[in-house]
């Protein structure tokens, strides 16, 4: 079973270059959610969704957007990556929101 | 709103020696409660999860945690420590009926001979 992949996993990008990272869940969870791991930050939410064409705010979302045109995959985008958004960045899915979610094995971004 | 608070950013124990971790959080309602364990370069594990039935909680690897209301805690335990227990723990909570699952800032787990 491949659970959760995310794509790519390791990115390094210029100041100000556009990027996509791909998450794809086969569990046909309902919920998705990418987060940000920084050191002594733990993980804060980015975005989440609850259901295919839906999406909402995290903790901190400026800088990015998210697509669910599909209920299996979660796209993150950067428009203009800086380098504060240099991190180890997770996608996670739940079936429902009272379950635990699972993780992919993240995807490591370096802006310089 | 809810929020997780986990005392102690590094744990250092001897091999056999019990491990706890703790983990404090605040919600208005009753929460969903989980720890996560993150090896070197992987993603989060569970290790285990409260949802609401019996207080103790069993999970893998030997570990169990234990939901204490009163004291609003969910701290977690294993009684003797492995060396591949060195990892970093998260405590997670998410609000009854909420959508949003919140980290705490992780604990480094470090076991020494």
């Amino acid at each position: 079973n491949a659970g959760v992949t995310q794509t790519p996993k390791f990115r390094v990008l210029k100041t100000g270059q556009s990027m996509t990272l791909l998450c794809a869940q086969d569990m046909n969870h309902e919920y998705m959610y990418w987060y940000r791991q920084d050191p002594g930050m733990g993980l804060r939410l980015i975005h989440y969704s609850v259901g295919e064409g839906t999406t909402a705010k995290g903790e901190v979302p400026d800088g990015y957007n998210v697509s669910r045109l599909k209920k299996q995959n979660f796209l993150l985008g950067l428009e203009s990556a800086a380098p504060s958004q240099t991190s180890v960045y997770f996608c996670a899915s739940s079936y429902v929101a009272n379950t635990e979610a699972f993780f992919g094995q993240g995807t490591r971004l370096t802006v310089v | 709103a809810q929020s997780v608070t986990q005392l102690g950013s590094h744990v250092s124990v001897s091999e056999g020696a019990l491990v706890l971790l703790r983990c404090n959080y605040s919600s208005s309602v009753p929460p969903y409660l989980f720890w996560y364990v993150q090896y070197p370069n992987q993603g989060l594990q569970l290790l285990l999860k409260y949802t609401s039935a019996a207080t103790l909680v069993k999970g893998i690897n030997g570990f169990e945690a234990e939901f204490k209301k009163s004291e609003t805690s969910f701290h977690l335990t294993k009684p003797s420590a492995h060396m591949s227990d060195a990892a970093e723990y998260f405590c997670a909570v998410r609000r009854g009926g909420g959508n949003k699952l919140t980290f705490g800032t992780g604990t480094q787990l470090k076991v020494e001979l």
